[in-house]
């Protein structure tokens, strides 16, 4: 099956800093990441769609300058977090779909940021 | 906007029963569902997807069906174990591929 990776796992950080999620499809080729966030008991809420090599598509009430989104290749899109606060604190989760694959999209096992 | 609403109760069951999980959505039919399962700290796992023209779709233990009339979908695990204990996620999906999640309906299954 298609597997999805995250790196890191988790990450701790201090206020106003930068975290840089990876988010790497690696067994078949992503045309198309999503990331998402969530919050504890909450559900998943969609921040952007990415394409390889084009801009993100970011969702209502998400801040694209806050949350950089990069699709380089068919095969990794990056998710940076840029000057952190405790409130940015979350799971955040991607997914891949491929050619394929259909509609399925396949999620990585999520990452946890804390900001202190 | 389109909504997707899951029972926010968990749901207690005793093993060899079967789990049904409700997902309601609001405005035009998707033109997929899709339910999945989470396990804490982890992300989501795809179990079944349901088109809009087909009313029940199997997978194992696993049935899932979509009433258009009802704009609803409805989720069943048969002979449950307590291996079954999860959250349960419900998701729209168009065309474009983006999905909209429900909250998830947590499910325990006991011995």
């Amino acid at each position: 099956g298609a597997v999805v990776s995250q790196h890191p796992s988790w990450v701790i950080c201090k206020s106003g800093t930068s975290v840089k999620i990876e988010c790497r499809s690696l067994d078949f080729q992503a045309t198309t990441m999503f990331w998402y966030r969530q919050f504890p008991k909450q559900s998943l809420m969609l921040m952007a769609t990415s394409n390889e090599g084009s801009k993100a598509t970011y969702e209502q009430g998400v801040e694209k300058d806050k949350f950089l989104i990069n699709h380089a290749s068919l095969t990794l899109s990056t998710l940076t977090v840029t000057s952190a606060h405790p409130e940015d604190s979350s799971f955040y989760i991607c997914s891949a779909r491929g050619l394929g694959y259909g509609n399925e999209q396949f999620f990585g096992p999520g990452t946890r940021l804390t900001v202190l | 906007s389109q909504k997707i609403e899951q029972n926010s109760e968990a749901l207690n069951i005793q093993e060899g029963k079967t789990a049904t999980l409700t997902c309601n959505y609001t405005n035009y039919s998707p033109a997929y569902l899709q339910w999945y399962r989470q396990d804490p700290g982890r992300g989501p796992v795809f179990l079944l997807l349901i088109r809009e023209n087909e009313k029940e779709k199997r997978k194992e233990r696993l049935k899932v069906t979509f009433d258009t009339t009802l704009k609803q979908s409805l989720f069943h695990i048969t002979a449950s174990q307590p291996a079954d204990s999860a959250t349960y996620l419900c998701a729209r999906g168009d065309q474009g591929g983006k999905l909209i999640f429900g909250q998830g309906t947590e499910l325990s299954v006991k011995p």
